[in-house]
Parts: structure tokens; sequence; C-alpha cells
């Protein structure tokens, strides 16, 4: 079946440090792939989503590019800010008919030090 | 605009009663998700409504849990003979609903149940 693998944390970053979490997928066809952000004590919010190959994603200065050819979707962000302390979650969706749900990865918990 | 609700915001219950969580999705979102969130399986699908067709049942863990929509709106999730297993944040997600586009979930802030 569809599944979603992404680097374990927690992941310990100084301000300012270049950020990477590794995402990669499973599905047959073409699924939409998105990264959901959920701060502390909120609910999850989406951070970006790539709906074909070679699409990229961005917000708030990160960016995720979806490659068909490794089946990946690295999440990265070249200056992380202590704002930017959360749990990310890589997941994939196919759509149409009954398969619109999302499927998750375990989700990486990032903390940035001042 | 209001975004999804869950109610309560946390339940505490005893091994073996049933529950019943609520969530109100964004007005005119068409579909409607329930997710569950533990430590030891992060973020699982449960049950998944579209417009008016049957509802894709394929997440639920056991037949104690079961999901209705009423008028294509509020969805209610019920779980019967709670175990301690079934400690979890439950979620509520909505979106709107194509056969060739996809939409962004909105995410309600949960139901956290604790089955003691």
């Amino acid at each position: 079946g569809d599944s979603v693998t992404q680097m374990e944390g927690p992941v310990t970053l100084s301000e300012e440090a270049f950020l990477t979490i590794n995402c990669t997928y499973t599905a047959t066809g073409y699924p939409s792939l998105f990264w959901y952000v959920q701060y502390p004590g909120e609910g999850l919010q989406l951070l970006l989503k790539a709906t074909k190959a070679d699409d990229k994603g961005s917000n708030k200065g990160f960016e995720a590019t979806y490659r068909k050819e490794t089946t990946s979707f690295h999440l990265e962000k070249g200056s992380v800010q202590v704002s930017d302390s959360a749990v990310y979650f890589c997941a994939l969706q196919r759509y149409g008919g009954s398969q619109g749900n999302l499927i998750f990865g375990k989700g990486t918990k990032l903390s940035v030090k001042p | 605009g209001a975004g999804v609700s869950q109610s309560p915001s946390n339940k505490v219950t005893e091994k073996g009663k049933d529950v019943e969580l609520r969530c109100d999705p964004i007005s005119g979102h068409t579909a409607l998700y329930w997710y569950r969130q533990s430590l030891g399986q992060g973020l699982e699908f449960l049950i998944y409504f579209q417009g008016n067709s049957a509802p894709d049942k394929s997440g639920l863990p056991s037949d104690r849990f079961s999901a209705e929509r009423t008028g294509g709106s509020v969805s209610t999730l019920t779980i019967q003979r709670t175990q301690q297993e079934d400690s979890a944040v439950y979620l509520c997600a909505s979106s709107l609903e194509s056969q060739t586009s996809s939409y962004e979930q909105y995410f309600g802030p949960g139901t956290r149940l604790t089955v003691t």
C-alpha cells in the first residue's frame, strides 16, 4: 500500500542554520504531496504542497520539490528561526473517487535554539 | 470565516464506556475526514465522507468504531466499549472535493480522549 517515510527526529538546530527534512513515498499513480506543520499547542496546518512531478511548493521560506524519479519531497529552509520549532509531517494524497485521505509520515520534531 | 470545530476538546472516560466525538466542518466543504494521532502510531486515517457517496471506512481499527455524517455537514465518531489503546487525539478535517483536483484539508483542533 501507499506509504510515506520521513527522517526521524528530533532535529535540533541553531538559529539561521540550514534545514533539510527528508521524505520519500511509495504510491501507485501520481499522488499529491504535502508538508503539514503542528506548532506547540496548535492544530495541524498546511505548510506547502505540490501536485505533480517537478512542482516546487513554497511558503514561509520553506521549499520542497516533487521528485518523481527519486519518489522524494524533501523539505528545506535556508535559515531557520526559533519560531519554526514544531513537528513537521510529510503526507501524500491520492485524489479522486474514495481515495482522498492523507497518508502521513511519522513526523519530525524540530527544535531551533537561539 | 469559521474553521473546523470539534467537541469536546478533552474527554476522559472509563474503560468499557461508549463515547461520541463531534465535528463541525467548514461550511460548503463536501469532504470530511477523521484521523487519529497517537504516540505509537502517528497520524492514522480512520474514515472519509465524500458528498452523498458511501463513506470509506477502510481505516477504522475495529467494529467498535463507527461514524455518521448527518445532512452532509456535522459528523459524529462513536467508539463503543472503549479500551485503553483508544486513548489518542482524534482529528477531523474537511475540504472541497473534486474527481480531478486535490484540495487542502483543514484540520480541527482535535479531541483528546483518555481512557482510564
